[in-house]
């Protein structure tokens, strides 16, 4: 059974760096092929693809926050990590974490969300 | 990027009636690599449709996806009380994995 659970801090404020760590199990981050994305959705509105990293360390960013995104994995503990740095209002969001497959593939499985809210 | 576009922005209709949603792409989605995704409050998006026709394994045959290129639909056959939720489109045929601004499924 595939599941992915994110954890990370609810509220950050202005200026600090947000990490969130995304937790797997069913499935190997060192299996050939295997990925997982970060997509986020601000409080009433759409989901924003964000980045994703694969098991042969193959990255990608969104382009409007490549110079603020780092996503990395620890193979060893099943995470992956984002890390997202000067953190602003418009951060807000839920974020989610999606397992993903090389050679195109759609977000089957998700984790629930974290909200995470950025306020002095 | 390909920016995806859906249309209508919100849809009423009553239980029973079809549902017609359009997505459009800025540019020819590879392989047709167009999924569809129904998210209602408080949950995670749901996969229903993959490779632009495909149906994800449990999912009622009432859903049904089709197009190719630039222009994608979800029809949706006799609407249950369950399918009143927003829906998004994405393509994954190369980076960066766009969604679609949404279209709200509402009871009419």
């Amino acid at each position: 059974q595939v599941t992915l659970k994110e954890s990370g801090p609810v509220l950050v404020k202005p200026t600090e760096t947000l990490t969130l760590t995304c937790t797997v199990s069913g499935f190997s981050l060192s299996n050939a092929k295997m990925g997982v994305s970060w997509i986020r959705q601000p409080p009433g509105k759409a989901l924003e693809w964000l980045g994703y990293i694969f098991s042969d360390d193959e990255r990608s960013y969104s382009a409007s926050l490549k110079s603020r995104l780092t996503i990395s994995k620890d193979t060893s503990k099943s995470q992956v990590v984002l890390t997202l740095t000067n953190m602003d209002p418009v951060d807000t969001a839920t974020y989610y974490c999606a397992r993903i497959r090389d050679g195109g593939s759609p977000f089957q499985y998700w984790g629930q969300g974290t909200l995470v809210t950025v306020s002095s | 990027d390909i920016v995806l576009t859906q249309s209508p922005g919100t849809l009423s209709l009553s239980p029973g009636e079809r549902a017609t949603l359009s997505c459009r792409a800025s540019q020819s989605v590879s392989s047709d690599y167009l999924a569809w995704y129904q998210q209602k409050p408080g949950q995670a998006p749901r996969l229903l449709i993959y490779r632009a026709s495909s149906r994800v394994t449990g999912i009622p045959d009432r859903f049904s996806g089709s197009g190719s290129g630039t222009d994608f639909t979800l029809t949706i056959g006799r609407l249950e009380p369950e399918d009143f939720a927003v829906y998004y489109c994405q393509q994954y045929g190369g980076s960066p994995y766009t969604f679609g601004q949404g279209t709200k499924l509402e009871i009419k």
